[in-house]
C-alpha cells in the first residue's frame, strides 16, 4: 500500500509570492489534514478536508487556503508569503471512522527568502 | 480550548534504563489521547492510543484523568527508541480539534 505522498519536497519562494503544495492520500482515505511544523513550534493544525469539503481550520490567516479534489488529493495554497511561513508542511490522511489514525506524508519544506 | 504540554524538550537515558515521557493536557471533556513517534529520516507515525490499552514496542501509556496526564513509559530503553515523540489529543472522533504537543526528543545512549 502506497503511503501519503507530497510534492514538491522542497520549495523556495520569495516574500510576497504564492506557494502551492500538493498531497495525495492513501487510497481509500477521504480525509486530508495539513499541518505546519515551524522550527521550535511543534505541529500546528492548519486545515482539514473531508469528502471535498473544508471541515475545520486552525488559527491561521485566510491567506492559507486549500482544496480537496474529487480523487481526495489536496492542495495547500499560501498567498502573500511571509518569512515566518518558512516551515515543514505535513499532510496526513485518514479514513472515515478512524479520523484519529492519521498517516503522515514526508512533508514539503517551504523556504521563504 | 484544549492544550497539550510536554515539559521536556530533550530526554537522555542510558540503554536499559527506564524511560518516561511526560504529557499533560487540558480539556474539560473526555479526550482521546495518542502518542506519535518520528524516527530519524522517517515519517511521523501513530505509536499508540489510550483507548486500545496496548503495548507497542514495549511502550505503554495510561490515561490519568485526575492528573490530566498521559505519560509514555518503557521499562528498558533501547537505542532504537531514540526519536521525537509527540503527545496528541482529540476532543472528538471527527478529526476536529486534534492538538499535538511540542514534542520530546528521546536520546538513548549506549
Amino acid at each position: 500500500e502506497a503511503g501519503v505522498t507530497q510534492s514538491p519536497t522542497h520549495l523556495i519562494k520569495t516574500r510576497g509570492q504564492q506557494a502551492t503544495l500538493r498531497c495525495s492520500p492513501i487510497s481509500g482515505h477521504t480525509s486530508v489534514y495539513w499541518y505546519q511544523q515551524a522550527l521550535g513550534l511543534g505541529l500546528q493544525f492548519l486545515l482539514w478536508y473531508d469528502e471535498g469539503e473544508e471541515r475545520n481550520r486552525g488559527n491561521f490567516p485566510p491567506r492559507f487556503s486549500g482544496r480537496q479534489f474529487p480523487n481526495y488529493s489536496s492542495e495547500l495554497n499560501v498567498n502573500a508569503l511571509e518569512l515566518e511561513d518558512s516551515a515543514l508542511y505535513l499532510c496526513a490522511s485518514s479514513s472515515t471512522g478512524k479520523l484519529y489514525e492519521q498517516y503522515f506524508g514526508p512533508g514539503t519544506r517551504l523556504t521563504v527568502t | 480550548a484544549q492544550r497539550v504540554t510536554q515539559p521536556e524538550k530533550l530526554l537522555s537515558v542510558f540503554k536499559g534504563a527506564p524511560v518516561e515521557l511526560k504529557c499533560n493536557y487540558s480539556y474539560s471533556g473526555s479526550p482521546e489521547l495518542f502518542w506519535y513517534v518520528q524516527y530519524s529520516r522517517q515519517r511521523l507515525q501513530l505509536l499508540l492510543r489510550h483507548i486500545s490499552r496496548e503495548s507497542i514496542k514495549g511502550f505503554t501509556a495510561d490515561l490519568n484523568k485526575g492528573e490530566t496526564s498521559f505519560h509514555l513509559k518503557k521499562p528498558f530503553a533501547q537505542e532504537e527508541d531514540s526519536a521525537m515523540y509527540y503527545c496528541a489529543l482529540s476532543a472528538d472522533n471527527y478529526g476536529q480539534n486534534f492538538v499535538f504537543g511540542p514534542g520530546t526528543r528521546l536520546s538513548v545512549l549506549p
